[in-house]
């Protein structure tokens, strides 16, 4: 069935840190792609989304380009900022016409001055 | 506000007791979902909405679980004889069709 895997955490990094938090997942055909965040004490936020193959979703400065050939979809960002902390779940949209999505387990990024 | 609300925002109750989840979607929004985010289950789809109808009923995880939309508005999930292993964060979500979902703070519920 169709899942997603993210990379475990947590992610520990200094500000100005170059951030990489991987992301596959497995599916029939193409589905949309997300990456949502979770900042402490709040709901779920979309951060980017990429709806088609080659597609790069971006937003405050983080990407992640959707490549079929790797069934991937990387979160990167250059420089991190210590508000960049929380916890980022790729997901993508289940099998069916329902728009219900698939969550890898989530990351959670520190960020420290 | 113009966001997805979710009431209560915490609930503790007992082993057994049944318990009612609350979520109003963002005006105009058709589609409505219900998540689950439990620490050893990571995010879990339960129920989708369609306007009243729920097409997509496939990971309410027991019969307890139960869930209705009125007016293609308000929704609630109700957990009957609640269990332990329920504790978790219920987290609702709006859209409009084909498009990115919108979610709630989420209810957290501890069952002792």
């Amino acid at each position: 069935g169709n899942s997603v895997t993210q990379m475990e955490g947590p992610v520990t990094l200094s500000e100005e840190a170059f951030l990489t938090i991987n992301c596959t997942y497995t599916a029939t055909g193409y589905p949309s792609l997300f990456w949502y965040v979770q900042y402490p004490g709040e709901g779920l936020q979309l951060l980017l989304k990429a709806t088609k193959a080659d597609d790069k979703g971006s937003n405050k400065g983080f990407e992640a380009t959707y490549r079929k050939e790797t069934t991937s979809f990387h979160l990167e960002k250059g420089s991190v900022q210590v508000s960049d902390s929380a916890v980022y779940f790729c997901a993508q949209i289940g099998s069916g016409n329902t728009g219900k999505l698939i969550f890898g387990q989530g990351t959670t990024l520190q960020v420290k001055p | 506000g113009a966001g997805v609300s979710q009431s209560p925002s915490n609930k503790v109750t007992e082993k057994g007791k049944d318990v009612e989840l609350r979520c109003d979607p963002i005006s105009g929004h058709t589609a409505l979902y219900w998540y689950r985010q439990s620490l050893g289950q990571g995010l879990e789809f339960l129920i989708y909405f369609q306007g009243n109808s729920a097409p997509d009923k496939s990971g309410l995880p027991s019969d307890r679980f139960s869930a209705e939309r009125t007016g293609g508005s308000v929704s609630t999930l109700t957990i009957q004889r609640t269990q332990q292993e329920d504790s978790a964060v219920y987290l609702c979500a709006s859209s409009l069709p084909a498009q990115p979902q919108h979610f709630g703070d989420g209810t957290r519920l501890s069952i002792l």
